[in-house]
């Protein structure tokens, strides 16, 4: 069955300083990957996702991930943080089911606090 | 578009009260889920929707029950409240082509209930 780990449940961080989150997943299919952000009383929104091609993905507000299929890792990272960016943020991975798509499944979350 | 709306914002309930929480969209999806967010725990899936009339279990339905009478709407029933219901739900919404994957998701607000 399929799984996602966000191996740190929290992450401070300096304003301007650079960030990775990280997230590996388990599955025995090709999976897609997502990252949302999810800011304080509010929804889910989606920062980035792989579905396939490249490797690097960029997203929004200057997040990127990478794809490791080796390492069954999807790690985001940002080159410089801003106060704004402090938030949860959520990978979450469904297979592929030859075209179609499974459910998603949700890692717990890595809040992510940026300090001036 | 207004995206995906959920009523009640915040709700109290009683013990053994029912209520229904409502979700509804205006993208013309065709998927619908709804999750509750617990802390540490990300995001469990309830219950999904593939279209008007079908619904199916996700990980943790006991509790809940649903119904999906038009692709926009999709309500979730408490029959019965329990102090372990007390959570974040979320309902989401998105696109699915059976022959392509890679779908993204869309949340709504979130409804925070207290059962006390």
């Amino acid at each position: 069955a399929q799984s996602v780990t966000q191996l740190d449940s929290q992450v401070p961080v300096f304003e301007e300083a650079p960030v990775e989150l990280r997230c590996n997943y388990s599955s025995s299919v090709s999976v897609y990957l997502f990252w949302y952000v999810q800011y304080p009383n509010q929804g889910l929104q989606l920062l980035l996702k792989y579905l396939s091609g490249s490797t690097l993905v960029k997203g929004i507000n200057g997040f990127e991930a990478e794809f490791n299929k080796s390492q069954t890792s999807f790690h985001l990272r940002k080159p410089s943080v801003h106060i704004s960016d402090t938030a949860e943020y959520f990978c979450a991975v469904s297979e592929d089911y030859g075209g179609s798509q499974g459910n998603l499944i949700f890692g717990k979350g890595t809040k992510l606090s940026v300090k001036p | 578009n207004a995206g995906v709306t959920q009523t009640p914002k915040f709700r109290i309930l009683k013990i053994g009260q029912s209520m229904t929480l409502q979700c509804a969209q205006d993208m013309n999806h065709n998927y619908m889920y709804w999750y509750r967010q617990d802390p540490g725990m990300g995001l469990k899936l309830i219950y999904y929707s593939v279209g008007a009339g079908i619904t199916d279990k996700g990980e943790v339905p006991n509790g809940y029950n649903v119904s999906r009478s038009t692709t926009e709407d999709f309500p979730l029933r408490l029959e019965l409240a329990a102090p372990s219901q007390t959570s974040v739900y979320f309902c989401a919404s998105s696109y699915s082509n059976r022959l392509t994957g890679g779908y993204e998701q869309y949340f709504g607000p979130g409804t925070r209930l207290t059962v006390t």
